[in-house]
C-alpha cells in the first residue's frame, strides 16, 4: 500500500532495553523525521534525514540513533530504554519541493516503557 | 530561529457554533504555514498550508484560515463545529528559503458539547 507506515504500533518494553521503531515510506521522499508527542509539549523533533545517509539532530535526541541506509526506510533505534521515553512516536516525511511542501505523517507507535 | 505560539491549550465549543483556533509565530522571513489535525489515536494530517497569494485559504473539511503578516497570525476557523472535529489542532511554520524543517505548536485540543 502506498503512504507512510511504521511498526509496531503498540510496544511495551522494559528499562535498559533495545527498541527499533521502523517507518517506511512509499514516495521517495527524500525527507524523513522522527517524532515524540507529549502531553504539553506537542510534538518535538528528535532526528530528521535529509537523504539517504545523511541524518541530523533534532530538539531531543539525546537517547536515540537513526539510520537511513535506503530512501524509504528510516528506523528509529532506543539504545537502552528508560522511562522518560514513553511516548507516542511518530515517523513522517516530505518531498524535496521547498518549504510548502506537506509533511505526511505515519499512524504513530505508542511506547511503554516500565 | 522561527518559532510557534497556540496560546489555547483546550477550546470548548458547543456542535453548531463557531471555531477559532488562533496560531502566532515569529520568523526571520517570509513563512510558509501550516494547519494539521489529529483525531484520538492517529497521525497527523494536512487541513490547509499557506505560501503566497490569498491570505484566506480554504482547506478541507471546511476549514479556512487567514494569513496576517502585520499580526504574525495565521488563524483557523470554522463557522459551524461537527462533533467530529473533535480533535488536536497544530500550527506549523516552515520558513522560505528551504529549512525544510517546520516547528510545531504545541496544539490546541478541540472539545465539542453536544
Amino acid at each position: 500500500d502506498a503512504g507512510i507506515t511504521q511498526s509496531p504500533r503498540y510496544k511495551i518494553t522494559e528499562t535498559g532495553r533495545q527498541v527499533t521503531l521502523m517507518c517506511h515510506q512509499t514516495w521517495s521522499h527524500s525527507y524523513m523525521f522522527w517524532y515524540r508527542q507529549d502531553l504539553g509539549h506537542g510534538l518535538r523533533l528528535i532526528y530528521y534525514s535529509a537523504a539517504a545517509d545523511i541524518t541530523d539532530k533534532g530538539e531531543v535526541p539525546d537517547g536515540y540513533v537513526v539510520s537511513r541506509s535506503k530512501t524509504e526506510n528510516f528506523p528509529l533505534t532506543l539504545e537502552s530504554a528508560t522511562r522518560s521515553q514513553t511516548s507516542v512516536y511518530f515517523c513522517a516525511s516530505r518531498g524535496l519541493a521547498g518549504g510548502s511542501e506537506t509533511q505526511y505523517f505515519g499512524p504513530g507507535t505508542r511506547l511503554l516503557v516500565l | 530561529a522561527q518559532s510557534v505560539t497556540q496560546p489555547d491549550i483546550h477550546i470548548t465549543v458547543s456542535e453548531g457554533a463557531s471555531l477559532e483556533l488562533r496560531c502566532n509565530y515569529s520568523y526571520g522571513a517570509t513563512p510558509y504555514l501550516f494547519w494539521y489535525v489529529q483525531s484520538p489515536g492517529q497521525g497527523l494530517q494536512l487541513l490547509l498550508k499557506y505560501f503566497s497569494g490569498d491570505t484566506l485559504v480554504q482547506g478541507i473539511k471546511g476549514f479556512e484560515a487567514e494569513f496576517k503578516r502585520s499580526q504574525s497570525s495565521f488563524n483557523l476557523r470554522k463557522p459551524s463545529v461537527h462533533w467530529s472535529d473533535a480533535a488536536e489542532y497544530f500550527c506549523a511554520v516552515d520558513i522560505s528559503g528551504g529549512s525544510y524543517i517546520p516547528t510545531f505548536g504545541r496544539g490546541t485540543s478541540l472539545i465539542v458539547h453536544p
